[in-house]
């Protein structure tokens, strides 16, 4: 089956600068890539995803690569704000989901 | 309107109970989900239901029985509860396995 790994597991970063999170998958068959932020208390919110025939997809200050040949994705935070603080999933899935084990980013004021 | 949604919201329940934890999606999705979500955070997949067929049945104790009177509800059950089953779980639903799921703001299960 599907293994997702994820790094770092913890991301601390003044607010302004640029977080990276980075997942490897296993399953050369895996072919949707979301990203999930989950804050304190709350449920796990959908916030961008990639398909395996698209290289980057970007939504604002938020944007995801993909590799499939060396099979790692990665998402990109750039101008972090307060509220960007949260537990970041990344997933793989072939029909099959799997979630990496998360990061947490805080984004100092 | 909440699209997933779950009850109770907590539960404290002494070691030994059975308890059950229901999840209702009004999103017409064909495929429904539980996740443990532990005190270190990692999302851990237990079962995915497919239009009330089990099709996934991740390393589950047999105390846990999960079941699905139609596709819209996915429904959880727990014998004989251990301490070790303390944890937020979530219920989510897709409309198949590589579309985006749709979390329920999760049960905090507790153990006394």
């Amino acid at each position: 089956g599907e293994n997702v790994e994820q790094h770092p597991s913890t991301l601390s970063v003044q607010e302004g600068d640029s977080a990276v999170i980075k997942c490897t998958y296993s399953d050369s068959a895996s072919n949707y890539f979301p990203w999930y932020k989950q804050e304190l208390g709350k449920r796990p919110q959908l916030i961008i995803d990639i398909r395996s025939n698209v290289g980057e997809k970007k939504d604002q200050r938020i944007a995801v690569t993909l590799n499939k040949t060396a099979k790692h994705f990665s998402l990109h935070i750039t101008e972090t704000q307060p509220e960007d603080s949260a537990v970041y999933f990344c997933a793989a899935s072939n029909n099959d989901m799997r979630f990496g084990a998360g990061t947490r980013l805080t984004v100092k004021p | 309107d909440t699209a997933v949604s779950q009850t109770p919201k907590y539960l404290v329940t002494q070691m030994g109970n059975d308890k059950s934890i229901k999840c209702e999606q009004n999103l017409g999705h064909d495929t429904m989900y539980w996740y443990k979500q532990d005190s270190k955070k990692f999302l851990k997949i237990m079962f995915s239901y497919n239009n009330k067929e089990l099709i996934i049945n991740e390393t589950v104790p047999n105390r846990f029985s999960p079941k699905s009177p139609d596709k819209a509800h996915l429904n959880l059950h727990i014998n004989s509860l251990e301490l070790g089953d303390s944890a937020v779980y979530f219920c989510a639903s897709s409309q198949h396995g590589s579309q985006p799921q749709h979390f329920g703001d999760g049960t905090r299960l507790s153990i006394l």
